[in-house]
């Protein structure tokens, strides 16, 4: 499978505890995107990556929230001190640089702040 | 900034009829717009874009969306609806108007198809 994965697909911690998640993208593709999504909302954008650097980063993703894509590749997603408002369907997407092109979904890791 | 606005929480048809589930879009300049599909437990789909061109976008699964500039609205269509079409369906627009940049999402419209 050549989609985008992300791992683990479910995480259960408990509050104060950090996480941390990761998105493998397609691989040719240049630009890597974090979303959070809760129930009845539709997806949220945190941050996206060109590469190995970070482009963006959306008011929501408060200090306790980083992401990193060292080599351009892979992607994580790390939460410290994780809080109970923190419960939510993480998403990662990639998509090309070029054109207007759409952006790929991984199914997300769903993480419950207990 | 750019936004999107999906009217109907909830959309309930027959099988067999046709369907629409509406979007509306505020942007400044040019408009780039998807539509995306997610089932229980797993990611979304692409189902088509709207960059430039024809006003009418064919997609999958049989899906296809009308771009109407003097409404603002990229409202998506099939013409014959199935069970298996029931679903969440977002319409999102680039966050900003050039290149791939980031998608903002509308709440999403729920769609039931009965048999």
């Amino acid at each position: 499978d050549t989609g985008v994965s992300q791992n683990p697909r479910h995480k259960i911690t408990k509050r104060g505890q950090n996480v941390t998640f990761r998105c493998d993208p397609i691989s040719e593709h240049n630009r890597l995107y974090w979303y959070r999504q809760t129930l009845g909302q539709g997806p949220e954008f945190l941050t996206y990556f060109q590469n190995e650097a970070q482009l963006e980063k959306s008011r929501l993703l408060s200090d306790r929230f980083s992401a990193e894509r060292p080599k351009g590749s892979f992607s994580t997603l790390e939460i410290q001190r994780t809080e109970q408002g923190d419960s939510a369907m993480y998403l990662c997407a990639s998509s090309l640089v070029e054109g207007i092109s759409e952006a790929f979904f991984g199914q997300g890791t769903r993480l419950t702040v207990v | 900034a750019q936004s999107v606005a999906q009217p109907e929480d909830q959309v309930n048809v027959a099988e067999g009829n046709p369907l629409t589930v509406k979007c509306t879009y505020s942007v400044s300049g040019n408009p780039y717009l998807f539509w995306y599909v997610q089932y229980p437990n797993r990611g979304l789909q692409f189902l088509l874009k709207y960059i430039t061109g024809d006003n009418l976008v064919k997609g999958s699964y049989g899906f296809e969306a009308e771009f109407n500039k003097s409404q603002t609205s990229f409202h998506l269509k099939k013409p014959s609806a199935l069970v298996s079409d029931s679903a969440l369906y977002f319409c999102a627009v680039r966050l900003w108007n050039s290149g791939n940049t980031p998608l903002v999402f509308g709440k999403g419209t729920r769609l039931s198809v009965i048999a």
